[in-house]
């Protein structure tokens, strides 16, 4: 099982919108709907963003947003922050009943 | 205030074994399926192994399977993970989570497992 596809950086100005992809196959991101994204900063433990593809938990703030179309899905962080630098992960429920992560993505508030 | 605590890591000498615990506390745990993910040093996450609140239901990962278990015990709010025939590329930050939906909602702070090459 390949690690689902993630942009190594994204960056951005404050203020803006920014979007992350994680590409996968029919076998996982297309072929259910248990797209879930994590927000993790430098030494952190991970924190759960989106579950279900565009669920947030309560907590997390509306400017961060989740869609899937085909084999891709998308996390969109709009109004950037500086808080918002960290490494974020998109995970998926697999045919095989595993769970895969993307590689991770970078972003940085210029 | 939700809490998973992790706790047995270590340093382990390859072919050696381990057992990681995490101890839950703040919500009832009976009621939630349970997970293990590792993070090795400077690389992404991956996930390890799931078991829902009964027990019944167990999956691992491919690189895992065979050498690690999950068991649980409701009772103690306890969910711990054996891991035999320990590899260098099983050194890592293990975190306990808490299910939701196929997704990981709670994280433990997590503990490092070393297995030196």
């Amino acid at each position: 099982q390949s690690a689902l596809t993630q942009p190594a950086s994204v960056s951005g100005s404050p203020g803006q919108s920014i979007a992350i992809s994680c590409t996968g196959s029919s076998s996982d991101v297309g072929g259910y709907n248990y797209v879930s994204w994590y927000q993790q900063h430098a030494g952190k433990a991970p924190r759960l963003l989106i579950y279900e593809v565009s669920n947030r938990p309560s907590g997390v703030s509306t400017r961060f947003s989740g869609s899937k179309s085909g084999n891709t899905a998308s996390l969109t962080i709009s109004g950037l922050q500086a808080e918002d630098e960290a490494d974020y992960y998109c995970c998926s429920f697999t045919a095989w009943t595993t769970r895969v992560f993307g590689g991770g993505t970078k972003v940085t508030v210029l | 205030e939700v809490q998973l605590v992790e706790s047995g890591g270590g340093v382990v000498q390859p072919g050696g074994s381990l057992r990681l615990s995490c101890s839950a506390s703040g919500f009832n745990f009976n009621v939630y399926s349970m997970n293990w993910v590792r993070q090795a040093p400077g690389k992404g996450l991956e996930w390890v192994s799931y078991m829902t609140s009964d027990s019944a239901t167990i999956h691992y990962a491919d690189s895992v399977r065979g050498r690690f278990t999950i068991t649980r015990d409701n009772a103690k709010n306890l969910v711990s993970l054996q891991m035999n025939n320990l590899r260098a590329e099983d050194t890592a930050v293990y975190y306990c989570a808490r299910g939701l939906q196929y997704a990981f909602d709670q994280w433990g702070q997590g503990i490092l497992v070393t297995v030196p090459s």
